[in-house]
């Protein structure tokens, strides 16, 4: 069965370093997801990404954060400048359409110290 | 962002015990998922609803589009211990063109 794939699973970095995160999206799908998860707390969603371009993002994802398809497989989110407070964990996610069930991957732990 | 409330935010059951959750906002939706997640782990999907009244089955788990488009609810039957976990709404806004997550039911089954 198809799934979404994400590496590292845990990135520990200094604050001030810039981190990407990888995603392998499920082959046929076409929109794209990145959703962070505070240890304890709610998923919140971060950005969405369909036809090579930011469709959706919050309020969270501001501009040290982006997002790239660098290739046919690949999914990325970047931090810039990673802040203590950008620890949690971050996953992302695909789906064929935009309202329709997103398929997650495992995530991967980013902690900033 | 829009809110999504779900209670109980906690449950400590019996295994064999049916349990009942739901998931609210002030807000329409147009699509609801329901989520289970694992410490550590990623969310999987349990169930999709796409049309208000929709009832919708997968295996032991029931979930249902309330008529008012304003809420969810998911029902587990017989539960047994590996239903243990934190249990996600997930509510699809077409005015802000994004999934909104609801803040969790901890379900823990006591032997």
């Amino acid at each position: 069965e198809p799934e979404v794939t994400q590496t590292p699973s845990h990135q520990v970095t200094q604050m001030g370093q810039e981190v990407i995160l990888r995603c392998v999206p499920i082959s046929n799908h076409l929109y794209f997801y990145w959703y962070r998860q505070i240890l304890g707390q709610k998923v919140e969603f971060l950005v969405s990404f369909y036809n090579n371009e930011i469709s959706e993002k919050s309020e969270i994802f501001d501009d040290q954060f982006s997002v790239e398809r660098p290739d046919g497989s690949n999914f990325t989110l970047k931090i810039r400048s990673t802040k203590l407070e950008d620890s949690a964990m971050y996953f992302c996610a695909s789906g064929s359409e935009s309202y329709n069930e997103q398929f997650f991957g495992p995530g991967t732990r980013l902690t900033v110290l | 962002g829009q809110q999504l409330n779900q209670s109980p935010q906690s449950m400590f059951i019996q295994e064999g015990e049916d349990v009942s959750m739901n998931c609210t906002s002030s807000s329409i939706f147009n699509t609801w998922l329901w989520y289970k997640q694992d410490p550590g782990e990623g969310p999987v999907l349990l169930i999709a609803l796409y049309k208000a009244g929709e009832l919708t089955s997968n295996g032991r788990l029931t979930a249902q589009f309330g008529i008012t488009r304003k809420d969810s609810f998911l029902n587990i039957s017989a539960s047994i211990p590996s239903d243990v976990g934190i249990y996600f709404c997930a509510g699809y806004s077409n005015t802000g063109n994004q999934f909104y997550f609801g803040t969790g039911t901890s379900l823990t089954v006591i032997p």
